[in-house]
């Protein structure tokens, strides 16, 4: 079965600092993995997303994930944290079906200090 | 661009009652999926659609009901509530099944 682990579920950073947010899948295959954030009182909103056709993946507002194979990682970075980037942020796996499932773990919280 | 809207986005109900949520999408999408989100729990599937006329259950589907008799409509139902459907409901849509999520801003429901 896929999954995926968010290893930190609370994050903590200074404004203009480097953010890290690791994520880690277990999959026989290469996966579809996105990157969604929540801001509260909100939907969720698609960050970024890996489909195979690169490895970096570079999404909205500064963001970008490395898919690396050898470490089954998907982590998000961002250079310089803004205030604004303070939010739930899920790394989610899309299920092997024909029914576009995606499957939720509890997710990061990123606080910009 | 409107994307995915929820009607309503806040809703008290007592015990036994009846309430639909709706969804609909602006974006002829095919795929529609209504979840809900708990704290400490991320969010659970509780039914999906793969195109107009049909449905199916999702992970946690107990106590819900679902329609989708238009492609732009998903509606959830729920024919006597309960406490513990106390929740964020949120409902989205995709192209395909390889095309991301667009998601709602969820409807705020808690059940006395």
């Amino acid at each position: 079965a896929q999954s995926v682990t968010q290893l930190d579920s609370h994050v903590s950073v200074s404004e203009g600092t480097p953010v890290l947010l690791r994520c880690n899948y277990s999959s026989s295959y290469s996966p579809s993995l996105f990157w969604y954030v929540q801001h509260p009182n909100k939907g969720l909103q698609l960050l970024l997303k890996y489909t195979s056709a690169a490895t970096l993946v570079k999404g909205i507002n500064g963001f970008e994930a490395e898919f690396k194979k050898s470490e089954t990682s998907f982590h998000l970075t961002k250079p310089s944290a803004h205030m604004s980037d303070a939010a739930e942020y899920f790394c989610v796996p899309r299920a092997p079906s024909n029914t576009g499932k995606l499957i939720f773990g509890q997710g990061t919280t990123l606080q910009v200090k | 661009n409107a994307g995915v809207t929820q009607t309503p986005k806040f809703r008290v109900l007592k015990t036994g009652q009846s309430m639909t949520l709706l969804c609909a999408q602006d974006m002829n999408h095919e795929y529609m999926y209504w979840y809900r989100q708990d704290p400490g729990m991320g969010l659970r599937l509780i039914h999906y659609s793969v195109g107009e006329g049909t449905t199916a259950k999702g992970e946690v589907p107990d106590g819900y009901n679902v329609s989708r008799l238009k492609k732009q409509n998903f509606l959830l139902g729920l024919e006597s509530a309960a406490p513990s459907q106390t929740s964020v409901y949120f409902c989205a849509s995709s192209s395909g099944r390889n095309q991301p999520q667009h998601f709602g801003d969820g409807t705020r429901l808690s059940i006395l």
